[in-house]
């Protein structure tokens, strides 16, 4: 099993400030197979990231993804009030297909 | 567009059995993946199963596994989950999610529906 390990676990910033959350994975991933999420209180997560860098539809630009490998990057270049929430990253190279943690972005 | 639709949900006692379904438009339902992910209250996410577009091939999560089935009408545009054997750590808001990526095994989770809670407890 792929294990995906997120940090920080939370982070406190002001809108407007840049956010950089890290998802770290037990095994070396093809940057096709890394997605994130964003998910709100009493919301369905929803699909902002997929193939590490692209951008689902709708999904502004401050949002981008990075990195290889291991190592992987979700990057809100100036944070807007709706931005603030829980953020997931996950991989669908091989099954179980898993999460990790989660990284709360709160308003500081 | 994309609408998925879950139902079903409810309180069941730990060793009962249930069915949720998702009801999808918006998409060619006989050409995606689905998928049902679940998440407990106050908890992250955690995938439960998937199958493919022509019902041909399933996939669980350890956890679930001999206990869940994933099911689907492409007649009805409609996925299910059968859930028997519950336990008090199965109790979750349960997601369906279209699968993203035409290449793709299993893929991404490109669309989600509301979700419904399933609560097994005496």
């Amino acid at each position: 099993e792929i294990v995906l390990t997120q940090s920080p676990g939370t982070l406190s910033l002001s809108p407007g400030e840049r956010a950089t959350l890290s998802c770290r994975a037990s095994q070396s991933l093809s940057i096709s197979y890394l997605a994130w999420y964003q998910q709100k209180p009493g919301q369905a997560p929803r699909l902002l990231i997929y193939r590490t860098s692209s951008r689902a539809t709708g999904i502004p630009d401050r949002f981008s993804g990075s990195g290889s490998g291991t190592d992987f990057t979700l990057t809100i270049s100036r944070l807007e009030p709706e931005d603030f929430a829980v953020y997931y990253c996950h991989q669908c190279s091989s099954s179980p297909l898993t999460f990790g943690g989660g990284t709360r972005v709160e308003i500081k | 567009q994309v609408q998925l639709v879950e139902s079903g949900g409810g309180v069941i006692q730990p060793g009962g059995s249930l069915r949720v379904s998702c009801a999808a438009s918006g998409v060619t339902f006989s050409t995606s993946g689905m998928h049902w992910v679940r998440q407990a209250p106050g908890k992250g996410l955690e995938w439960v199963a998937f199958i493919r577009f022509d019902g041909t091939y399933e996939d669980y999560a350890d956890s679930v596994k001999g206990r869940f089935t994933i099911s689907r009408d492409n007649s009805k545009t409609t996925v299910f989950l059968q859930m028997n054997s519950l336990r008090v750590e199965d109790t979750a808001v349960y997601y369906c999610a279209l699968k993203g990526g035409d290449n793709y095994k299993w893929g991404y989770f490109e669309y989600w529906g509301q979700g419904t809670l399933v609560t097994v407890s005496s």
